[in-house]
């Protein structure tokens, strides 16, 4: 267990549906980080938030949002969904917001999203 | 921007050959370099990081040499097990600016059979 908590693990739901998926971070752990792991696409980072605050945008699409709620869990909306939407999501955390080389990064085990 | 260059995969080894996965990287300043694995069904796991120049990582018998010079961060191990088939990514983070994202190599499958 990395401490690093999402839910589902599993997901499959139909094209045009609204999903949210949900991470809790390391206790102690301020920062969260939401990526998306496609075959075509590999690891692609989505949103980062801080404290509540997003610090941090990527390759996010307009019909996915995010945010990090006071108990600071953090949850990704995925709407109008794609079939190219299915993918493994990842959540990660850490201590702080900026220079995360000598703390490092904690991985959960992943929401595997199928859209058909 | 930030990015990493992994070889391509998959690499096939037998058990207790010499691996090495070459991973270079582009990015400003001195970032911080990691490598992760991905076990079949399973997330991410740091196998191993280092967090300036000619720093060695090292665990369970992998190491990486961050070479600014180069701007490398090979992986290599001396004795590849069965139980070390798996995907792994090499990764950076920038340690200036306001962005503290991992930027992730394609990852390279390694298999490895008896």
């Amino acid at each position: 267990d990395s401490g690093v908590t999402q839910t589902p693990k599993h997901l499959i739901t139909a094209t045009g549906q609204r999903v949210t998926l949900r991470c809790s971070p390391r206790s102690g752990d301020l920062s969260v980080y939401w990526y998306q792991q496609s075959l075509d696409q590999g690891l692609q980072f989505l949103i980062q938030y801080y404290n509540g605050e997003e610090r941090a945008k990527g390759n996010i699409l307009e019909r996915f949002s995010a945010q990090q709620f006071p108990d600071l869990h953090s949850e990704l909306n995925l709407s109008s969904l794609e079939l190219g939407d299915s993918a493994l999501y990842f959540c990660a955390s850490s201590v702080g917001p900026l220079r995360q080389g000598r703390y490092g990064y904690t991985f959960g085990s992943g929401t595997r999203l199928t859209v058909v | 921007g930030d990015s990493v260059t992994q070889m391509e995969g998959p690499v096939t080894l037998s058990e207790e050959a010499f691996l090495t996965i070459n991973c270079t990287y582009t990015a400003t300043g001195y970032p911080s370099l990691f490598w992760y694995v991905q076990y079949p069904g399973e997330g991410l796991q740091l196998l191993l990081k280092a967090t300036k120049a000619d720093d060695k990582g090292s665990n369970k018998g992998f190491e990486a040499t961050y070479r600014k010079e180069t701007t490398s961060f090979h992986l290599e191990k001396g004795s590849v097990q069965v139980s070390d088939s798996a995907v792994y990514f090499c990764a950076l983070t920038p340690n200036t600016g306001t962005a503290s994202k991992l930027t992730f190599g394609t990852g390279t499958r390694l298999q490895v059979t008896l």
